[in-house]
């Protein structure tokens, strides 16, 4: 069976540009979470996605944005980037919220 | 708010050696807490989850045990490989089990 898999692996972005990172969770899979993962640090929750609607948030400025597709697979928007945004972006996903998290191999995004 | 801390920061034991890694959170409120491996530069692969109604959770060598009143989780690795070095994440799902909030992680080395 497939995991989770992201796409892209590898982004180099200049600052100001927009970036779209995409996820397709495991089949049977209704929740995708976001997390960004910079150097040296545990994950950093951004938002979660049950049946297509948001159910959480963390702290990150507009700027980032999501959205879930009927077929469960989710994308991360990230406007006017920043020096700071540089970081593993990984997508998880779970059956339903407050089950096993599954991670993929994340997105590493660099600005420049 | 939930905080995550995890200690050692890092570890260097000899091959065969048990050993045990740490985890405390703040908040006593969670739904589950998941232990994590990950290795450079790559996603998280997901070693074991403890249900809140749950004291401890085995699989193969790893046996995880949580506590709540404490607000402490342990990993146990029995009988350590050089395969075992990575670093190992503790998260804590919080806010209706939507949220993984993560420690730092301690970096694992077993060596020869």
């Amino acid at each position: 069976d497939a995991g989770v898999t992201q796409s892209p692996t590898h982004l180099i972005k200049t600052r100001g540009q927009h970036v779209t990172l995409r996820c397709s969770p495991i089949s049977g899979h209704k929740s995708v979470s976001w997390y960004q993962q910079v150097l040296g640090q545990g994950p950093q929750f951004i938002f979660q996605y049950y049946e297509k609607e948001e159910r959480g948030r963390g702290n990150f400025p507009d700027r980032f944005s999501a959205r879930q597709f009927p077929n469960y697979s989710s994308e991360l928007n990230v406007n006017a980037l920043l020096l700071g945004d540089s970081a593993l972006y990984l997508c998880a996903s779970s059956f339903e919220p407050n089950t096993e998290a599954f991670f993929g191999q994340g997105t590493r995004l660099t600005v420049v | 708010k939930q905080e995550v801390t995890q200690i050692p920061a890092a570890l260097s034991v000899p091959e065969g050696e048990n050993l045990v890694l740490n985890c405390s959170f703040t908040d006593s409120a969670i739904y589950n807490l998941q232990w994590f491996r990950q290795d450079p530069g790559k996603g998280l692969t997901s070693l074991l989850l403890i249900q809140s109604s749950q004291r401890e959770q085995t699989s193969g060598r790893l046996n995880a045990s949580l506590d709540k009143s404490s607000g402490r989780s342990t990993l146990y690795i029995a009988a350590s490989q050089p395969g075992d070095s990575a670093t190992y994440l503790c998260a804590g799902a919080t806010g209706g089990g939507n949220k993984l909030t993560f420690g730092t992680g301690t970096q694992l080395k077993v060596e020869l």
